[in-house]
């Protein structure tokens, strides 16, 4: 069974950084590219980033480009995104997700990001 | 980028309606989009890809077609626990875009 288990969310202040990890098990983590996505507080769905299974190719939304960067570790089955000059915009719910056709996803990381 | 626009934003139906919920690509995207549903407090869940394939798992009662820039998603017959939000993602190109959902309430 595909397992997501994303972690590393809280409270920040704004212009904080936070760094977020997303746990996978139950596929071969390596074999796999991987995608974050976001929901505000009740708002809509929010596309992210995007690696490649290698980690060589990278995308971003322009919402976060330059501010986020998203990053993996195919020894520790682990994908993670570093968050910096944090917005009170970026608080939402963050789901880290196996694939680029966002097949399987984790329970999301709240971060709370406050003036 | 690829702009993705849902229509009704909001719509209410009875249980055993057949309901349409449309997708707008603002570019030819060929048959690259996915449906997904989402229940309050839940994480969304795929329901479709590539327009027309049932996820595994997911109720024949919905399936999903076009191509192109226009796409419809059809519950054939509605049931209770299908009161949701449903989104779509164009996976054709990144940036990936989703629509702004459709509230599917109870009538």
């Amino acid at each position: 069974e595909v397992q997501l288990v994303e972690s590393g969310g809280g409270l920040v202040q704004s212009g904080g950084s936070l760094r977020l990890s997303c746990a996978a098990s139950g596929f071969t983590f390596s074999s796999y590219d991987m995608s974050w996505v976001r929901q505000s507080p009740g708002k809509g769905l929010e596309w992210l980033s995007y690696i490649s299974s290698s980690g060589d190719t990278t995308y971003y939304a322009d919402s976060v480009k330059g501010r986020f960067t998203i990053s993996r570790d195919n020894a520790k089955n682990s994908l993670y995104l570093q968050m910096n000059s944090l917005r009170d915009e970026d608080t939402a719910i963050y789901y880290c997700n196996r694939g680029g056709w966002l097949a399987d996803w984790g329970q999301g990381s709240l971060v709370t990001v406050s003036s | 980028d690829i702009q993705m626009t849902q229509s009704p934003s909001a719509m209410s139906a009875s249980v055993g309606d057949r309901v349409t919920i449309t997708c707008r690509a603002s570019q030819d995207i060929s048959n690259s989009l996915a449906w997904f549903q989402q229940k309050p407090g839940k994480v969304p869940k795929r329901l479709i890809y590539t327009a027309s394939s049932l996820q595994s798992g997911v109720p024949s009662r919905f399936s999903g077609s076009g191509s192109g820039t226009e796409f419809t998603l059809t519950i054939s017959s509605l049931q209770p626990e299908d009161f949701a939000t449903y989104y779509c993602l164009q996976h054709h190109s990144y940036p990936r875009t989703f629509g702004q959902g459709t509230q599917l309430q109870i009538k």
